[in-house]
């Protein structure tokens, strides 16, 4: 069955950096955009960013633009976000999501990994 | 950026009652716009896809309709297994966004 399950969150100090990681399996995941979605703290669910299968199509959240580099590896089967210079604006429990088909919805998700800012 | 207003924040039905579920769109979004269920402790599950198609495996009393900026998803009668938190989503332009939710509980 198809899995995505985070790794790389954590406590991290204003200004400092986190790599998020997302396993995939039970799907070819190179057929699949895949993207990051957070949940804030007391807030709504925020699209952070969204690639394409082969890479050629990124996109990123305003707010995150400038600071945040999302990757995948198509042979290792895994997404990543590179988030840098984080404030408390970005603490969430960040989501690995699957696009669904060639819609831009989500089908699966990952159980979330949570992100600290604080000094 | 789209945003998405729904209404109402809850919803206080029995079973077997219809529920009637708002999305309004800031600026049109045509018909990409889809809704999702969210129960305690799960992820969210895809419902409806631009606008009025029901996703995989989804019972037949769910049902979307509208199209620009106002959007409803009914469920015709309510089981117990349907009280959550319905999300509406629109991927027409980046960024996708989400609306605030409606929880639908027990009356």
């Amino acid at each position: 069955q198809v899995q995505l399950v985070e790794s790389g969150g954590g406590l991290v100090k204003p200004g400092g950096s986190l790599r998020l990681s997302c396993a995939a399996s039970g799907f070819t995941f190179s057929d699949y955009y895949m993207g990051w979605i957070r949940r804030a703290p007391g807030e709504g669910l925020e699209w952070v960013s969204y690639i394409s299968r082969r890479s050629d199509t990124i996109y990123y959240a305003d707010s995150v633009k400038g600071r945040f580099t999302i990757s995948r590896d198509n042979a290792k089967n895994s997404l990543y976000l590179q988030m840098n210079s984080l404030g408390a604006e970005d603490m969430a429990v960040y989501f690995c999501v699957r696009g669904w088909g060639g819609y831009d919805y989500v089908d699966y998700w990952g159980q979330g990994t949570l992100v600290t800012v604080s000094s | 950026e789209i945003v998405l207003t729904q209404s109402p924040a809850t919803l206080s039905l029995s079973p077997g009652e219809r529920a009637t579920l708002s999305c309004r769109a800031s600026q049109s979004v045509s018909t990409y716009l889809g809704w999702y269920q969210q129960k305690p402790g799960q992820a969210p599950r895809l419902l409806i896809y631009d606008a009025s198609n029901r996703a995989t495996g989804i019972p037949a009393r769910f049902s979307g309709t509208g199209s620009g900026t106002d959007f409803t998803l009914t469920i015709s009668s309510l089981e117990p297994e349907d009280f959550a938190v319905y999300y509406c989503q629109q991927r027409s332009s980046w960024p996708f966004t989400f609306g605030p939710g409606t929880k639908v509980d027990i009356k």
